[in-house]
């Protein structure tokens, strides 16, 4: 059973298109993050949530629009995509804010913005 | 801003040797994480040394850290070729959310 779930895996698209990514998380964990990882491997922080509300938002282009259903799912939502877009995203899950001990990470969105 | 540099970038060694990974910081910490990435996956949570803790081990993992030197390694001992990842340290400060670093790529050859 995958504990952080992501779709799709790959997503090819031309510049200028709307596309989401979705996570599902069936841990239990109150919070869960979305990270870019670029080409050189540098993984940073984008968006994280608890309990379905926003807490930190990193500065991120407000092209992309988090989305959270509810606790267990955070989707990600991108408008007029860049090339500069193109990256690897990485869906994540703690137990809770208090707790960012250890994070689950799915398996990743490989993004290509042609 | 980025709070922890893996030295070195890459580290190429043959299976049954040990291999060590550094991590240096610049702020306070909470707590310092490593994790393992396979080329294609997701990150995997390997250990956590707490800010108070100067040593940790798990297995094959071994890890120190150093607050005065804001610095860390993590060694693997008898490395086997499924090793073979990048591996990231991760920095928790207060209520910042985790800082990862680029990582060291580690190839272990049969």
């Amino acid at each position: 059973d995958t504990a952080v779930s992501q779709t799709p895996k790959y997503l090819v698209t031309q510049m200028g298109n709307d596309k989401s990514i979705k996570c599902e998380q069936n841990l239990g964990h109150d919070t869960m993050y979305w990270y870019k990882q670029d080409s050189k491997k540098f993984l940073k922080i984008m968006f994280s949530y608890n309990n379905k509300e926003l807490i930190i938002n990193e500065t991120v282009p407000n092209r992309f629009s988090p989305k959270s259903p509810d606790k267990a799912h955070l989707n990600l939502h991108i408008n007029s995509l860049e090339l500069g877009d193109s990256a690897v995203y990485f869906c994540a899950s703690s137990q809770d804010l208090r707790d960012k001990e250890t994070q689950y990470f799915g398996p990743g969105t490989r993004l290509l913005v042609l | 801003s980025q709070q922890g540099e893996e030295d070195p970038q890459a580290l190429s060694i043959q299976e049954g040797e040990n291999a060590t990974m550094n991590c240096s910081y610049k702020t306070s910490i909470n707590n310092l994480q490593w994790y393992r990435q396979n080329s294609g996956r997701g990150l995997v949570h390997l250990i956590l040394i707490r800010s108070n803790e100067r040593e940790k081990h798990s297995g094959r993992l071994r890890v120190t850290l150093d607050t005065s030197k804001k610095s860390s390694s993590l060694l693997i001992t008898a490395s086997r070729a499924a090793d073979t990842a990048s591996y990231f340290c991760a920095t928790h400060s207060g209520n910042t959310p985790l800082v990862f670093g680029k990582g060291t790529r580690l190839s272990v050859i049969a």
